[in-house]
């Protein structure tokens, strides 16, 4: 399976600030999502990260607060922006996923917004 | 949309004992079922996965078996050893919705105890 690393692997903002979460992969790959995983709940979708053209993103979730770039096949970011305490959760780059297709996960990011 | 339901919540055990988390969905034209372990301040590590062709699938220590008509699956981990305790998620995949939008049960945190 591919080596999927991210950057920062964790960070204490202020509130009102924005943070730009990195996801590398070591080889390309077709689909990429990001996740929020909130202290102590479980996974959920924020969007799919479309290389060359806007991202796909979840109920509940708009590009103005969570910005993805994907420049290539190897690479995506997340940005969350103007953030609150609220937005405390694990951000997780993920891969995979297409029909049939085993789903891995990055190790995440922490983000904790004071 | 797709709803995932695992029990139970918490499970402690003595090392050397068997461990049953069980899961049901709703949505009957799901076809994919993995179950991730994660560790305290990692990210979600694939352990198994099934898909709907199969019954029964094992590794090891850890099987997993699914039962398309009553729409439940169940992660079986024999011989537990410390190693085992963290948190493990399963998943059903909402084929009407984003490609990788598994969609999640809330988590069973195991404890092994030496």
């Amino acid at each position: 399976s591919a080596v999927i690393s991210q950057k920062p692997s964790r960070d204490i903002c202020q509130r009102g600030t924005s943070l730009t979460i990195q996801c590398q992969v070591d080889s390309q790959v077709t689909m990429m999502f990001w996740y929020r995983q909130q202290p102590g709940q479980s996974l959920t979708l924020i969007a799919t990260a479309n290389q060359g053209s806007e991202a796909t993103y979840e109920s509940g979730f708009v590009i103005d607060k969570f910005p993805i770039s994907r420049p290539n096949l190897t690479f995506s970011t997340l940005t969350v922006s103007n953030m609150s305490p609220e937005d405390s959760s694990i951000y997780l780059c993920s891969l995979g996923g297409g029909a049939g297709e085993t789903q891995y996960f990055g190790p995440g990011t922490r983000l904790l917004v004071l | 949309g797709e709803n995932v339901e695992q029990h139970p919540s918490t499970l402690s055990v003595q090392e050397g004992d068997s461990a049953v988390i069980k899961c049901t969905y709703s949505d009957s034209a799901s076809n994919y079922f993995p179950w991730y372990k994660q560790e305290l301040g990692k990210g979600p590590q694939l352990i198994i996965d099934i898909r709907s062709n199969v019954g029964e699938k094992k590794d090891q220590r850890i099987a997993v078996t699914l039962n398309k008509t009553a729409k439940h699956f169940s992660l079986h981990i024999t011989e537990t050893q410390p190693e085992d305790s963290a948190v493990y998620f399963c998943a059903a995949r909402a084929l009407g919705g984003s490609q990788g939008n598994l969609i999640f049960g809330k988590g069973t945190k195991l404890s092994v105890k030496p």
